[in-house]
């Protein structure tokens, strides 16, 4: 059974319309949740850490949420820079260690 | 900054040779890790280490081996390649600190096995 699932799969937007892309875990001691964005042909970029349901932190046209089952990740007015593969990946206290399990991701395309 | 650097990026091997992934991180963190990522399965940790001299195994280990002999250093070697090794292969470093977790990732190496 998967422990990170995102959806959608993928998604492409319209320059300016805003969505948003879904994490949901199912670890039991739940760490850190983290959010990354990955171009193509390039590592994972670091873009949040959520500790605790409720948590919300922003960067640009980025906006990510927390609660008990699930993250958000809101874009708001989006650019076709924003076109990307977004990661989310979980620590848990059921890993040992500083492990990450990620999620298959959603590739988010937004079109001009 | 260089934070994390991998080399190779890309690599060619036939099926029954062996080689050394490097990767190097210049930020003194102690844990470092190395995943695959493979299309549809997200990235899965292969091994990983907590400090210099300590490795652990993680989700796919199996050929694969790591050391940690330095804090900057930690190469992952395939010991005799097989196809099912052809993938994209990240090397990340991370701290735990006061402000939280971040973990840093290199560019990657795509390694095909023929």
């Amino acid at each position: 059974e998967d422990q990170v699932t995102q959806s959608p799969e993928a998604l492409r937007l319209q320059e300016g319309e805003s969505s948003s892309l879904n994490c949901s875990y199912t670890v039991s001691g739940l760490r850190g949740l983290f959010w990354y964005r990955q171009d193509p042909g390039k590592g994972p970029e670091f873009l949040f850490t959520l500790y605790s349901a409720g948590e919300e932190k922003e960067k640009e046209r980025l906006k990510a949420t927390l609660t008990k089952k699930e993250s958000f990740l809101h874009i708001t007015a989006p650019k076709p820079e924003d076109s990307a593969t977004y990661l989310c990946a979980v620590q848990a206290d059921e890993y040992t260690g500083n492990q990450f399990y990620f999620g298959t991701g959603t590739s988010l395309t937004v079109i001009p | 900054n260089a934070g994390v650097t991998q080399t190779p990026k890309f690599q060619v091997l036939k099926t029954g040779q062996s080689m050394t992934l490097q990767c190097a991180q210049d930020m003194n963190h102690e844990y470092m890790s190395w995943y695959r990522q493979d299309p549809g399965m997200g990235l899965r940790l292969i091994h990983y280490s907590v400090g210099a001299g300590i490795t652990d195994q993680g989700e796919v280990p199996n050929g694969y081996n790591v050391s940690r002999s330095t804090t900057e250093d930690f190469p992952l070697r395939l010991l005799s390649a097989a196809p099912s090794q052809t993938s994209v292969y990240f090397c990340a470093s991370s701290y735990s600190g006061r402000s939280g977790t971040e973990a840093f990732f290199g560019q990657g190496t795509r390694l095909t096995v023929v």
